[in-house]
């Protein structure tokens, strides 16, 4: 049930542009985007409910392709904050609040 | 409000002994899960409660892990007897699920070594 993200490491320089990708065997209900820095907790970026939903804030943004089964973070000219591990989340079933984690995607942004 | 709040932040206890962790979920929220934290494994899904109750607990490793929630403002992870395997971040998170999940608020964590 767990998502599988890809890729596993990614390494940047300042202004680059980075897809991470999350894709399920199941069929999925929405998907959660997390970014957990070293020695933190994760923290929620967004949440994409509906099949071909895309969000975005600043230069970090997603989409949702419901009957692929998978999404796709996008982050654009990125800046060294955004170094940290990504982390997709998914709800499988509707009405559940069950959320499980991919196994994370580690972005390291240069100067 | 303060957010989730997880304690202890750190535990170090002998193979064999009880250890107890304890969460404070957000004042509102229906919904907790406990997660472990392992380089080898990530996110693990431990178990999840919505409305105080135990929905999905197959992530529980085995009888040695149990949790309870008596009411919405607490739950506790027990680990008895404790094994060195046992050692990672044990994440608790709180959300408001209505008609879907909502954004997933998480504890600090407490880093579990057993030695």
């Amino acid at each position: 049930q767990q998502p599988v993200q890809s890729p596993q490491a990614v390494i940047l320089r300042e202004g680059e542009d980075a897809v991470i990708n999350c894709s399920s065997s199941k069929a999925l209900y929405s998907v959660h985007w997390y970014r957990q820095k070293h020695g933190e907790a994760p923290v929620f970026l967004m949440i994409l409910l509906k099949g071909g939903e895309q969000k975005g804030h600043d230069k970090i943004s997603a989409s949702f392709n419901e009957k692929k089964q998978q999404s796709s973070l996008y982050l654009t000219a990125s800046q060294l904050s955004y170094s940290g591990t990504y982390f997709c989340g998914t709800e499988i079933g509707s009405n559940t609040g069950k959320l499980i984690f991919g196994q994370g995607t580690t972005l390291q942004v240069k100067p | 409000d303060a957010g989730v709040i997880q304690s202890p932040r750190h535990e170090v206890t002998e193979m064999g002994q009880e250890v107890t962790l304890r969460c404070k979920p957000i004042s509102g929220h229906n919904s907790l899960f406990w997660y472990r934290q392992t380089m080898m494994r990530g996110l693990e899904l431990l178990i999840y409660f919505n409305n105080n109750v135990p929905i999905d607990d197959s992530g529980m490793p085995e009888d040695r892990f149990s949790a309870k929630m008596p009411n919405a403002s607490f739950s506790t992870l027990k680990i008895q007897p404790s094994e060195p395997r046992d050692s990672a971040v044990y994440f608790c998170a709180s959300s408001l699920a209505l008609r879907t999940g909502g954004e997933a608020f998480f504890g600090q964590g407490t880093r579990l070594t057993v030695v």
